[in-house]
């Protein structure tokens, strides 16, 4: 069983200050795709990596894909409090049709 | 707006009962995703359809089924409802389906509370 385990749980940080998220798991995946959920809304897919050591930036946010294809991080500077939210990686592999979703980050931007 | 829709937004049910949820994917998509998000375990994937068949299966529970529709509709089935059931299910649909870099786009979610 492919498991992917997001650290940290919890985040709470000022406005303005930089961030980063990890996705880690002891098995290799073909592509990563990271998702932000609202409260009481269904994940929106922010990006996907499917190349190892990949750098992709979203305005703020960049996204790394590690050289193995095992882990993955994401970065945001200077948060704003519109990046509060829930941020699942999730990890899928060619030929298989499911993706291994991570436990999450909760992060809360402070104004 | 993802383009996927999900209904009920809101279900309140009793034990031993069962209920229907519902899931229209993003037009052209022709996979059909279904998930359980409690506040425990996470996103837990349950079921896939491809085009009317069934594709993939994960943690689904015997008392739950789904099928899909030929107009690619899906349809979620929970039977014998019990208070762990109690859960916000997410359809999520995509264009095709045994991709490793399979973008799946999500409902909505239909809350479900048994009480």
């Amino acid at each position: 069983t492919q498991l992917l385990e997001q650290s940290p749980q919890f985040l709470s940080i000022q406005e303005g200050e930089n961030l980063t998220v990890y996705c880690n798991s002891s098995s290799v995946f073909s592509s990563l795709q990271w998702y932000r959920q609202e409260p009481g809304e269904g994940p929106v897919l922010l990006v996907t990596v499917v190349t190892g050591g990949e750098v992709k930036k979203l305005k703020r946010l960049t996204f790394q894909f590690g050289d193995a294809r095992k882990d993955s991080s994401l970065h945001i500077t200077a948060a704003q409090p519109g990046d509060t939210g829930l941020y699942l990686c999730a990890g899928g592999n060619f030929g298989n049709e499911k993706l291994t979703f991570g436990t999450g980050t909760r992060l809360t931007i402070i104004p | 707006d993802s383009g996927v829709t999900q209904t009920p937004k809101h279900l309140i049910t009793a034990t031993g009962q069962r209920v229907t949820l519902r899931c229209s994917p993003r037009s052209g998509d022709l996979s059909v995703y279904w998930y359980q998000q409690s506040l425990d375990q996470g996103l837990q994937f349950l079921i896939q359809y491809y085009n009317g068949e069934e594709r993939a299966k994960g943690n689904i529970l015997e008392r739950f089924s789904a099928q899909q529709f030929p107009d690619l509709h899906s349809e979620l089935n929970l039977s014998s409802l019990e208070l762990g059931d109690s859960a916000l299910y997410f359809c999520a649909s995509s264009v095709v389906g045994g991709r490793g870099d399979n973008e799946q786009f999500f409902g909505p979610g239909t809350r479900l509370t048994v009480l």
